[in-house]
């Protein structure tokens, strides 16, 4: 079945790189894309960024000039790289699976990897 | 960016009862394909978001018919009838039309 998971390191420190992972299975990432989504504690969520099934990306404009995603299809995993973090980068990190057409939505969530960021 | 704002933030219903959450867009979602991508997330406590509607009105695999969305240009509504104790959570909407695709603020739904 379909599934992704998030992993990386639980504390970062601030003007530091975030780099995680998400390793999906049940699907192959050349016939679907992979999205990033944050949520800080206790607040509401926010689109990062997309790596299409092509390999293109496409970045919130907000997170563009600090935010890279890239991957390796041959081990379905995504990478996410952040860098110049703050703490208002503390965030619960999900990786969620894009639908493509017709419909256009997230279907399938990864459980979320929480990260702090400590100046 | 397109701002979702989505009333009442919190809902206090009876089991049993009907819940009515609003979600309204700064501009229209009528993509140029004339499709609106406007859908609807549930977080319960501690889980990751999962997909209730689609596209306004479609409901995912396996989500009841007691879920059903509506509306179409800047006004969307979802409505929850019959909640039962799994309803429980924050309802989020999400425009994928425009990018950055964003979410609304949330809509909490709590027993009375």
């Amino acid at each position: 079945q379909v599934q992704l998971k998030e992993s990386g390191p639980v504390l970062v420190q601030a003007s530091e790189t975030l780099s995680l992972t998400c390793t999906v299975s049940g699907f192959s990432l050349t016939n679907y894309g992979v999205i990033w989504v944050r949520q800080p504690p206790g607040k509401g969520l926010e689109w990062m960024g997309i790596i299409w099934r092509n390999g293109n990306t496409d970045y919130n404009s907000a997170l563009k000039s600090r935010l890279s995603i890239n991957r390796d299809t041959s081990k379905s995993q995504v990478f996410l790289k952040m860098n110049s973090l703050q703490t208002d980068d503390t965030a619960i990190y999900y990786c969620t699976r894009d639908r493509g057409p017709p419909g256009w939505y997230f279907d399938f969530w990864g459980p979320g990897t929480m990260v702090t960021v400590s100046s | 960016d397109v701002v979702l704002t989505q009333t009442p933030v919190s809902l206090l219903i009876s089991l049993g009862g009907q819940a009515s959450i609003s979600c309204r867009s700064s501009q229209s979602l009528v993509h140029s394909n004339g499709n609106t991508y406007l859908h609807w997330y549930l977080q319960k406590p501690g889980q990751s978001p999962q997909l209730l509607i689609y596209q306004v009105s479609n409901r995912f695999s396996g989500i009841p018919d007691r879920f059903s969305g509506s509306g179409s240009g800047t006004d969307f509504t979802l409505k929850i009838s019959r909640v039962e104790p799994e309803d429980l959570g924050v309802y989020y909407c999400l425009q994928r039309t425009h990018n950055p695709w964003t979410f609304g603020g949330g809509t909490k739904l709590e027993l009375k």
